[in-house]
């Protein structure tokens, strides 16, 4: 049974750091991209960014929001994808989800973590 | 740029059947989709891909009245014989070589 299970999520002060981990169990975790999706409360999904695959350089992505104070990496040795968020804004407040990539589109999810930037 | 439109709203009866959209930019109408289900205070759920030709493969567990479809630039998400627990939060998502792209999502109440 694939599952992703996150943690590191909770309450920050802006500008301050967090780093919060997706541990998986179930798959070839060294298989497949890994992303990161949030959501602020009340609204949708956002994405956030991508590590891909070795196979296919390991290599990251991320949405213009958040490029440039949040960065995306794997330990395949592990199971295990971070995502490490700097520069906090208020605005970064939502529940982080981590979710199994597969040709483009997300086929699995984990329960997600809340992450809440205030002072 | 790429971009998703959902309706932000739908509703249908107990037992029947709802058939929710989802939108691509101008130029993308080629582009494949998939459907994600998110039930109130959980996680999303995967429900299936979408290419345009209409082809779908479904994920893990998912019910056979859960169908999707295309028209164009149009995907569709087709719930029949709706229950209680289809009352939920529907997001479809697209991508492109360096970018994943969601909706703003349809809330489906189930009357």
């Amino acid at each position: 049974e694939v599952q992703l299970v996150e943690s590191g999520g909770g309450l920050v002060q802006p500008g301050r750091s967090l780093r919060l981990s997706c541990t998986t169990s179930g798959f070839t975790f060294g298989d497949y991209a890994m992303s990161w999706v949030r959501q602020a409360p009340g609204k949708g999904l956002e994405w956030v960014g991508f590590i891909r695959s070795k196979d296919y350089g390991g290599t990251t992505e991320y949405a213009a929001s958040v490029k440039g104070r949040f960065t995306i990496s794997r330990d395949d040795s592990k199971s295990i994808a971070y995502l490490q968020m700097n520069s906090l804004k208020t605005e970064d407040t939502a529940v982080y989800y981590c979710s199994r990539g597969f040709s483009g589109y997300e086929d699995y999810w984990g329960q997600g973590t809340l992450v809440t930037v205030s002072s | 740029q790429l971009v998703l439109t959902q309706s932000p709203s739908a509703s249908a009866s107990l037992g029947a059947s709802v058939k929710l959209t989802c939108t691509l930019s101008s130029g993308h109408s080629s582009y494949a989709i998939a459907w994600h289900q998110q039930q109130p205070e959980k996680g999303p759920r995967y429900l299936m891909n979408l290419s345009s030709d209409g082809s779908h493969s479904k994920g893990d567990g998912i019910p056979d009245r859960f169908s999707g479809s295309s028209s164009g630039a149009e995907r569709y998400l087709t719930i029949s014989s709706l229950q209680s627990e289809d009352e939920a939060d529907y997001y479809c998502q697209t991508w492109d070589t360096d970018i994943r792209v969601f909706g703003g999502g349809t809330k489906l109440t189930v009357l």
